[in-house]
């Protein structure tokens, strides 16, 4: 088992939907959650971070985190086309003056159709 | 400076032939990422530096792999006698702290 599985895709929905993307993990040190953002041919980039159970807003973003369950979401509201790109779930583990590197999800590939 | 910058952005080589990629990172980030990304899957954690120290390398990173961070600025990640399986997107990211995570746009490798 990965320690990290994100819903397989890829994702189709029309303009103005909720669009609800998921992540599972069972490493349970893992401490802080992010969500990125990855267009064809570009580098990741960092849409939300969260490091607590609970939900983060920003903008038409949400992002859920619920540790007991190890689960993590994101909720795009009011999808646009502009959406439309591969988001990917990542995380990691605080080490004091260390490597803070990332687990990432496989991704999925959202389509938002005008 | 705006972002990560790595060169080149595409690179093709044959199979045997060794090549080298440079990441520039943020210039106050002190840490600096190698990830590779295959098709269809989230970037893989290569190795890491904290101004010019290589702290960690993945199992990923074989011995045909070598990265170096001079002087604690730009990055170089080279690949000897490059494989087929080798091809890939690799990316680089700098931070300051763990939630400044910067990706550069990746130098996508294609071995003939």
């Amino acid at each position: 088992q990965k320690e990290v599985e994100q819903d397989p895709g890829p994702l189709s929905v029309p303009e103005g939907a909720i669009v609800s993307l998921n992540c599972t993990y069972s490493n349970s040190a893992f401490q802080y959650f992010m969500w990125y953002r990855q267009y064809s041919r570009k580098g990741p980039e960092l849409l939300m971070y969260t490091y607590s159970s609970g939900n983060k807003e920003d903008g038409r973003f949400t992002a859920q985190v619920d540790k007991s369950s190890k689960y993590i979401s994101l909720f795009i509201r009011d999808s646009q086309p502009s959406d439309s790109a591969t988001y990917l779930c990542a995380m990691g583990i605080y080490y004091t003056g260390a490597n803070s590197k990332l687990t990432f999800g496989k991704g999925i590939t959202l389509s938002v159709r005008p | 400076d705006t972002g990560v910058s790595q060169n080149p952005r595409h690179k093709i080589t044959k199979r045997g032939q060794n090549v080298t990629f440079r990441c520039d990172p943020i210039s106050e980030h002190n840490r600096l990422y190698w990830y590779r990304q295959t098709l269809g899957q989230g970037p893989e954690f290569l190795t890491y530096f904290q101004n010019e120290a290589q702290l960690e390398k993945s199992r990923l990173l074989s011995d045909r792999f070598s990265a170096e961070r001079p002087k604690g600025s730009f990055s170089t990640l080279e690949i000897q006698r490059t494989e087929q399986g080798d091809s890939a997107m690799y990316l680089c990211a700098s931070s300051l702290v763990e939630d400044g995570y910067t990706f550069g746009s990746g130098t996508r490798l294609t071995v003939v």
